[in-house]
């Protein structure tokens, strides 16, 4: 099955630093998403970032597809950037059946 | 953006008991999924379904019973409802027709069993 490994578990900056969260998958994958999760539980979609770089804001996705990574890019942290940060993503080929990794928590402190 | 809505948002049951959560999209998207979300787990799929009657068994099905009724409703049952199952649940629904596989998610319902 599908293996999806996220790194780093926890991360911890301050104010102004920038973060650097990577997805990795043991599989091709058809469809790849990095979503926020509020620290009262809503999730947010960030990205639907299947092949190549997004831009928005100080958000950036990089998904190269032969790596089997993908990755998202914090400039300069703020506070309310504290939370967790989730990918996901589905593989080619037969149901559409969407994993997660365990996801990134993120605290970012003034 | 497509909706997704659950209800209920909190729900406090006791061992033995029944629980339906229950899941509309209105954006007449093909794929719905359930998911619950522990500490330490991530996200894990219970159920999904790829249209009205249809219904696929996920990672973590045990203990679950799902149906989707209408295009739009997705409903995840406890029948016999167990401490192991104090979670937060998740529904989303997304749309493989036009190559755009987003999911949607819903707000979540957390969920006590006493």
């Amino acid at each position: 099955g599908q293996q999806v490994q996220q790194s780093p578990a926890s991360l911890v900056l301050q104010e102004g630093e920038n973060a650097e969260l990577q997805c990795n998958f043991s599989t091709s994958l058809n469809s790849m998403q990095w979503f926020y999760q509020r620290p009262g539980g809503s999730l947010v979609s960030l990205f639907y970032n299947p092949s190549g770089t997004k831009h928005s804001g100080r958000l950036t996705s990089t998904t190269v597809i032969k790596e089997r990574r993908s990755s998202l890019h914090i400039s300069s942290s703020q506070t309310t950037d504290s939370g967790t940060y989730l990918c996901a993503l589905a593989t080619s080929g037969g149901n559409y059946k969407p994993t997660f990794g365990k996801g990134t928590s993120l605290v970012v402190h003034p | 953006e497509a909706a997704v809505t659950q209800s209920p948002r909190n729900k406090v049951t006791v061992t033995g008991g029944n629980v339906t959560l229950s899941c509309r999209q209105t954006n007449s998207h093909n794929y719905m999924y359930w998911y619950r979300q522990d500490t330490g787990h991530g996200l894990r799929l219970i159920h999904y379904s790829y249209g009205a009657g249809n219904l696929q068994i996920g990672d973590v099905p045990d203990g679950y019973k799902a149906t989707r009724t209408t295009q739009e409703d997705f409903f995840l049952l406890l029948e016999l409802a167990s401490p192991s199952q104090t979670s937060l649940y998740f529904c989303a629904s997304s749309d493989r027709q036009f190559s755009n596989e987003r999911l949607f998610f819903g707000h979540g319902t957390k969920l006590s069993v006493l």
